[in-house]
């Protein structure tokens, strides 16, 4: 069975600071998609970065980043400049071609001024 | 686009009470998913459709659950003889199979049951 961890429960950062966020997952298939979700207080899941299984080349989007290890089954996430906004839950989620998502449990990061 | 949305956003009733809740997906998306959100935890997949059709349905989907999407559009998630387990956010999601951006699936705001 496919499954994700995320095995920091909280962080904390300074503003300005960065960041990196762990997920690992668990799955036998070999073409599959990788995402960070972010979700604020208001509880809106958004999303942040993705990764293609097949592409070698880690995804960036502005102040974040993903390192993606295919043999290790990692896919850890980078924020670069941390900024109170970036405050909530952020997720890790794994999915397979036009199937559902799993997620992880979730990471809570706080943003210290 | 006006994104995914729920409704309601919150919904409180006693136990043994039927709930039901509505999403309208991205108005071209044809796959339509539900997942529910324990306090602390992440979302776990419910069950989903592509147009009108219930395609795979989750073990936590018990008996008393029921969703429709009968025109293959907006969808509706039951719960008959609602039970405390059941408080939770339940998220609706859409997207658009077999297209150029099949693999990003976009979250609407959740609707927050709280069963006394």
């Amino acid at each position: 069975a496919q499954t994700v961890t995320q095995s920091q429960p909280e962080m904390s950062v300074q503003e300005a600071e960065t960041v990196t966020l762990s997920c690992t997952y668990d799955t036998s298939e070999s073409d599959y998609y990788l995402f960070w979700y972010k979700q604020p207080p208001s509880r809106q899941m958004i999303l942040v970065i993705r990764q293609e299984a097949y592409k070698q080349q880690n995804a960036t989007e502005n102040r974040f980043s993903v390192n993606f290890q295919k043999a290790a089954k990692s896919f850890s996430l980078k924020i670069s400049d941390s900024q109170l906004g970036d405050a909530a839950m952020y997720f890790c989620a794994y999915r397979v071609r036009d199937d559902k998502i799993i997620f992880g449990k979730g990471t809570r990061l706080h943003i210290l001024p | 686009d006006t994104g995914v949305s729920q409704d309601p956003r919150h919904k409180i009733t006693k136990r043994g009470q039927n709930v039901t809740f509505r999403c309208d997906p991205i108005s071209e998306h044809n796959r339509l998913y539900w997942y529910r959100q324990t306090l602390g935890q992440g979302p776990e997949f419910l069950t989903y459709f592509q147009n009108e059709a219930q395609l795979e349905k989750s073990r936590l989907l018990s008996d008393r659950f029921s969703a429709e999407r009968p025109k293959g559009s907006f969808s509706t998630l039951e719960i008959q003889r609602t039970e405390q387990g059941d408080s939770a956010m339940y998220l609706c999601a859409s997207n658009l199979a077999g297209g150029l951006s099949t693999d990003t699936q976009y979250f609407g705001p959740g609707t927050r049951l709280t069963v006394l």
